[in-house]
């Protein structure tokens, strides 16, 4: 069935460092790619999305690509700092119908 | 606007009770779904809905039932708890397929 597959689990980078995080998702028919992040205790938030019809989008310090030949789409947080570690999850949007299918999640630490 | 709101904030049940867990949204969104998010597993979708009369199954249906009566509501019923159904709720709308999905603040629910 459907499914979305996120990597790694946990990421520990120094403040400054890049942090990425991968998705993998198995429907070819996904076309919609959101990214959400969500800080202890509270509830997840939109922070970046990306749509089949575009390889690439930046929002400042963050980054979407997305590959569809691969089904691959990764997250990419440049010069990170210490309100940036929290569990981001990706997701994909499978056929139509607000169906939205949602990674494992990664908790990112940055360390100062 | 109140945006997704959730009720109750917390619940504990004993095994074998049913209760219903309340969403609600002012924003005449169309799309609304339910999340339970339990840990390492990532948020995994168990009902959605794409419009008033209208629902259908995500990822973990068993154990729930859901109805759609008013764009604005969106009750989530458990039948007979378990405590496999311990978790953090999450209700969920968007204005649109392929749309930013708009979290409630969560409903932790544990079962005894």
């Amino acid at each position: 069935g459907e499914n979305v597959e996120q990597h790694p689990s946990t990421l520990s980078v120094q403040e400054g460092d890049s942090a990425v995080i991968k998705c993998t998702y198995s429907d070819s028919a996904s076309n919609y790619f959101p990214w959400y992040k969500q800080e202890l205790g509270k509830r997840p938030q939109l922070i970046i999305d990306i749509r089949s019809n575009v390889g690439e989008k930046k929002d400042q310090r963050i980054a979407v690509t997305l590959n569809k030949t691969a089904k691959h789409f990764s997250l990419h947080i440049t010069e990170t700092q210490p309100e940036d570690s929290a569990v981001y999850f990706c997701s994909a949007s499978i056929r139509q119908g607000g169906k939205l299918i949602f990674g494992q999640g990664t908790e990112l630490s940055v360390k100062p | 606007n109140a945006g997704v709101t959730q009720t109750p904030k917390f619940q504990v049940l004993k095994t074998g009770q049913s209760m219903t867990l309340q969403c609600a949204q002012d924003m005449n969104h169309e799309y609304m779904s339910w999340y339970r998010q339990d840990p390492g597993m990532g948020l995994r979708l168990i009902h959605y809905s794409v419009g008033a009369g209208i629902t259908d199954q995500g990822e973990v249906p068993n154990g729930y039932n859901v109805s759609r009566s008013t764009t604005e509501d969106f009750p989530l019923r458990l039948l007979s708890a378990a405590p496999s159904q311990t978790s953090v709720y999450f209700c969920a709308s968007s204005p649109s397929a392929g749309g930013e999905q708009y979290f409630g603040p969560g409903t932790r629910l544990t079962v005894t």
